[in-house]
């Protein structure tokens, strides 16, 4: 099974884009990247997966490299309201999904 | 649509006591979860079904079980409650399929201490 390597910590100033790294170097080629954020003490929260292509949607852009061993999440506006802890995921075998204990984001007034 | 809840919310238990726990989705997902999360910890995984009448052991399976004898429903039972069984447990679903079928939605969660 893929694994994840994430910082443990990282502040943002509010208004400028977050950037939260991943690198997940032993990915298979058929394994989707995941991004989950869990604020406060919340269910986690579904936020964008990609394949191969960059992705983006009304919450976030997700960034693969080429060779897929690492991925970017990025927030272009943080607010106050996306410290949370992020989650970034390689589907494991079967049908189970494994955090990790992610990227404690704190968005800075 | 609700999406997924969770039944209780809080509960305190005496070591030794039994209890269940009742996860419900309304989005007619095959797949469940019941996850585990301790202090300070990512989630982990208890048990797992595929759906109706399956059920199969995640990361940390000992101490639970668990039935789905509804499509709708999750059932995750602790037959002999033990303080390191004090955790926040989390409900999830997802429908079947590729790509967008793996996101999960997750319900609030139940805090559950055992002294």
């Amino acid at each position: 099974d893929a694994k994840t390597t994430q910082p443990t910590s990282m502040d943002c100033a509010e208004g400028r884009a977050a950037n939260l790294p991943c690198n997940h170097s032993t990915i298979s080629g058929n394994e989707y990247v995941y991004w989950y954020r869990q604020i406060h003490s919340q269910g986690p929260q579904y936020i964008i997966h990609g394949l191969k292509n960059n992705e983006t949607n009304e919450m976030a852009s997700l960034i693969i490299t080429e060779d897929r061993k690492s991925s970017t999440l990025i927030l272009p506006h943080a607010t106050l309201r996306d410290t949370a802890v992020y989650y970034c995921i390689v589907r494991a075998t079967g049908n189970q999904f494994y955090f990790g204990t992610g990227t404690s984001l704190t968005v800075i007034p | 649509n609700a999406g997924v809840t969770q039944t209780p919310k809080f509960r305190v238990l005496k070591t030794g006591q039994s209890m269940t726990l009742l996860c419900a989705q309304d989005m007619n997902h095959e797949y469940m979860y019941w996850y585990r999360q301790d202090p300070g910890m990512g989630l982990r995984l208890i048990h797992y079904s595929v759906g109706e009448g399956t059920t199969a052991k995640g990361e940390v399976p000992d101490g639970y079980n668990v039935s789905r004898l509804k499509k709708q429903n999750f059932l995750l039972g602790l037959e002999s409650a033990a303080p390191s069984q004090t955790s926040v447990y989390f409900c999830a679903s997802r429908g079947s399929g590729t790509g967008s079928g793996y996101e999960q939605y997750f319900g609030p969660g139940t805090r559950l201490t055992v002294t």
